[in-house]
């Protein structure tokens, strides 16, 4: 099946300076990648997600990319605030079958004012 | 839109006794997920329901816990008898697509 690797598991940046989360998967069926931001003690929520015939998604400070040659996708936050300080899980999965996502074991982001 | 439902938020029980959370997911939404969310992890899958079937229950502990969704809406998980390690948050999500949107959660401690 799936599996998902996520690296760093934290990461402190100064406010306005750029993140990068970095994640690499297994199945090469799979063909959507999300990303989740979780505050603590709140729900997973999706902020950005790419499919597998896009290489690239931007929204606003917040931009996914993927390479299904290696199997690795990025998440990629500029300028980043404050208010960017919490969990980032990436996922993979619907592949053949619709296969269910895996998550990745997520990335503490804390930005530093 | 409403999203998705859950409760209780939270239940603390001893160790061998039961426990059972009730989800209700997005209307509309045919899939319904239970994911377990250990204390600093990324959730894991437990079972997945497309309408009232059962599409993947591969990781679902399955001597303790049970899952069903019987008109194909509402969905309950249930631990008996509860471990200790068990204590986790329980995210019930569904989906109509790709994308998964999760509920708050149910905060299960096992003492």
């Amino acid at each position: 099946g799936e599996n998902v690797e996520q690296h760093p598991s934290t990461l402190s940046v100064q406010e306005g300076d750029s993140a990068v989360i970095k994640c690499t998967y297994s199945d090469s069926a799979s063909n959507y990648f999300p990303w989740y931001k979780q505050e603590l003690g709140k729900r997973p929520q999706l902020i950005i997600d790419i499919r597998s015939n896009v290489g690239e998604k931007k929204d606003q400070r917040i931009a996914v990319t993927l390479n299904k040659t290696a199997k690795h996708f990025s998440l990629h936050i500029t300028e980043t605030q404050p208010e960017d300080s919490a969990v980032y899980f990436c996922a993979a999965g619907g592949g053949s079958g619709n296969t269910p996502l895996v998550f990745g074991k997520g990335t503490r982001l804390s930005v530093i004012a | 839109e409403a999203g998705v439902a859950q409760s209780p938020r939270y239940k603390i029980i001893e160790k061998r006794q039961s426990v059972a959370f009730w989800c209700n997911p997005i209307s509309g939404h045919a899939t319904l997920y239970w994911y377990q969310q250990i204390l600093g992890q990324g959730p894991k899958l437990l079972i997945q329901f497309q309408n009232n079937g059962v599409v993947d229950d591969s990781q679902l502990p399955k001597d303790r816990f049970s899952a069903e969704r019987l008109k194909g809406v509402d969905s309950t998980l249930k631990i008996q008898p509860a471990k200790l390690e068990d204590s986790a948050v329980y995210l019930c999500a569904s989906s109509t697509g790709n994308t998964i949107y999760f509920g708050e959660g149910s905060w299960l401690t096992v003492v």
